[in-house]
Order: C-alpha cells, then sequence, then structure tokens
C-alpha cells in the first residue's frame, strides 16, 4: 500500500523563483495537510483541507504561499516568489477523519528538503 | 485552548537500558493523544494512539503509553533501548478542531 508521496524530494532554487511541491494523499483520505519544519520553529501547520476544500489556513506565513487541492488524489503548495527564510522542511500528510476532525492519526510523506539561494 | 508539554528536549539512554520519554497535556475536552517518531530525513510515522479505550496503548517497535487523567500525563516507555530508536518523538494533542504537537524529545541511544 504506498504512503504519502512528495515530489520533488529535493529543491535548490534562487530567491524570486516560484516554488512548487506536490503531493499525493493515500488513497481513500479525506484530509489532507501541509506542515513546514525547521529547527528554528519546529513544525508547523500551514494548511489542511477536508474533501478538497481549504478547512484551516491560519497558519500560512503570508500571501506569498498558496496551497491548492484539485481533486483527492493531488495537492501543490506554492510559493511565490520565494525567498531565503522560506528554507525548510515541507510535509504533507494525510488522515481518514470524519467531518475533518484532528483526533485521528496522521500519515506522512517523506517531506521536501526545500533550500532558497 | 489546548496545550502539550514534553518535558525534555533531550534523553540519553544506554542501548539496553529503560526508556522514559514524558509528556503532559491539557485540554478542555476528552483528548486524542498521539506518539509520533522521525528519524533523520524521513516524515512522522505513528507510533501509538490513545482515543478514550483502554488507558494503556500498546504501541509498534515494543513501545507503549499509559494515559493518566489524574497527573494529565501520556508518558512513552519501553523496556529495552535499541539503538535503532534513536530519533526524535513527538506528543501530539488532536481534538475536532485543534491539533497541537509538542516540540519533541530528541533520543540518544548509546552502544
Amino acid at each position: 500500500d504506498a504512503g504519502v508521496i512528495q515530489s520533488p524530494r529535493h529543491e535548490v532554487t534562487e530567491m524570486g523563483q516560484e516554488v512548487t511541491l506536490r503531493c499525493k494523499p493515500i488513497s481513500g483520505h479525506n484530509s489532507l495537510f501541509w506542515y513546514r519544519q525547521t529547527m528554528m520553529r519546529g513544525l508547523e501547520l500551514l494548511i489542511y483541507f477536508n474533501n478538497n476544500v481549504p478547512i484551516d489556513d491560519s497558519g500560512m506565513p503570508e500571501d506569498r504561499f498558496s496551497a491548492k487541492m484539485p481533486n483527492a488524489s493531488f495537492s501543490t503548495l506554492k510559493i511565490q516568489p520565494s525567498e531565503p527564510r522560506d528554507s525548510a522542511v515541507y510535509f504533507c500528510a494525510s488522515s481518514a477523519a470524519a467531518g475533518g476532525n484532528l483526533n485521528q492519526p496522521q500519515h506522512f510523506g517523506d517531506g521536501t528538503r526545500l533550500s532558497i539561494l | 485552548a489546548q496545550s502539550v508539554t514534553q518535558l525534555d528536549s533531550h534523553v540519553s539512554v544506554s542501548e539496553g537500558t529503560p526508556v522514559l520519554l514524558r509528556c503532559n497535556y491539557s485540554s478542555s475536552y476528552s483528548p486524542s493523544l498521539f506518539w509520533y517518531v522521525q528519524h533523520p530525513n524521513k516524515g512522522l510515522q505513528l507510533l501509538l494512539k490513545y482515543t478514550s479505550a483502554a488507558t494503556l496503548v500498546k504501541g509498534i517497535n515494543g513501545f507503549e503509553a499509559e494515559f493518566k487523567k489524574s497527573e494529565t500525563s501520556f508518558h512513552l516507555t519501553k523496556p529495552s533501548a535499541h539503538m535503532s530508536d534513536a530519533a526524535e518523538y513527538f506528543c501530539v494533542l488532536g481534538s475536532a478542531r485543534q491539533l497541537t504537537f509538542g516540540s519533541g524529545t530528541q533520543l540518544t541511544v548509546l552502544p
């Protein structure tokens, strides 16, 4: 059974460039989460979707960040324009939770390590 | 409001000795509590979960945790540490509309 799949695993780009991170959740899961992890701030929840609809985007740092979920099997997190302080590991996770509840376990991908020069 | 406190940022044990990673929580509702493990360059992996059934929860890789409502604790234990247990561990509290992560405990296992 395939887990959560993220791509790319590593991305290095220059500041000002657009960055798109991709995630394929586990089939049948109806909630999808995007996280950012850094040494300074730890693990931060950026946004989560339930049944492809954004439920809470209060963790999105600023307007340069946007996330979409066009269908149940795909989501993107986009940064435009990117800045060096966006360098972090970005994780996608999915869960099977009725009503988008946050009281169910999540399955994490292996993350995208993003470096903005 | 809810909160999670992992009482130790770093724990070191010798291989073959017991592991204790401490987690206290605060919640106005019946909580769902989780322990996750993160190995280097990997995502978080679920070790175990408590969702108001048995208070002693057994997880993968020999780990278990006991939910103690009177102490508002959910400590993670393992009788005998293995080198492969070296990783970061997160205690997580979930409710219907809020998810709270602890700050993590880095476990080092000495040979």
